[in-house]
């Protein structure tokens, strides 16, 4: 496709659950970024990948948030025994390259809602 | 960390030039200033990005003072579709070495009325 995908689009879990949420970055886009935002708040950011680099995990929020990039392209991110907290739009980005100029492309996001 | 600040919420009127300002005192040398506009349920958009003075394209221009502790973002002449929610981020990711936050600001809520 043209833009950064994500799916599912909505995900409601119980406490406790593990999940899964998918980014499908634009094609030939080395740099991937994953952020959160919970309701009416800004972005917060959470895990970045360039190339192949170790992932820059600065951002993750604990040991239950997790990041894989498979191939250089699809990325998971996996959160672990949700709660309630955890309640909020997880947004994907990638970008051409992760230099300072670089245009981040952001996908429609993940709604997760945790009961 | 590069902290940023920004006024919580706008109101204008269609027509107008709206000027928001972004406030980051501890911008690094190496730092980039972007702005991103947010409409509801969807992902930021790019609008704008520099490093120092001023920076123009079609959409909006960016002024940046010599100190850059802060910046500015001008959209001319807006319109009822401008109302978004728009963000300044400072900082950029660096893949080795000593990790950098992406600090996007809590963001402007920029009303445009008819």
């Amino acid at each position: 496709g043209a833009g950064v995908s994500q799916s599912p689009s909505n995900k409601v879990t119980e406490k406790g659950k593990d999940v899964e949420l998918r980014c499908d970055p634009i094609s030939g886009h080395t740099a991937l970024y994953w952020y959160r935002q919970s309701l009416g708040q800004g972005l917060e950011f959470l895990i970045y990948f360039q190339g192949n680099s170790a992932p820059d995990k600065s951002g993750l929020p604990s040991d239950r948030f997790s990041a894989e990039r498979t191939g250089g392209s699809v990325s998971t991110l996996t959160i672990q025994r949700t709660q309630q907290e955890d309640s909020a739009v997880y947004l994907c980005a990638s970008s051409l390259t992760g230099g300072r100029l670089s245009e981040q492309f952001f996908g429609p996001g993940t709604r997760l809602t945790v009961l | 960390l590069a902290k940023t600040t920004q006024p919580i919420s706008m109101d204008s009127y269609e027509g107008q030039e709206v000027n928001i300002t972004c406030s980051h005192n501890n911008i690094a040398t190496n730092d980039y200033i972007t702005w991103y506009q947010q409409f509801p349920s969807q992902g930021p958009r790019f609008i704008i990005q520099g490093y120092k003075t001023k920076v123009t394209n079609e959409v909006a221009s960016l002024f940046i003072p010599a100190d850059r502790k802060s910046s500015t973002l001008s959209l001319p002449r807006v319109s009822l579709s401008d109302t978004a929610v728009y963000y300044c981020l400072v900082g950029f990711p660096i893949s080795s070495g000593s990790a950098r936050q992406l600090t996007f600001g809590s963001g402007t809520q920029l009303t445009v009325l008819p």
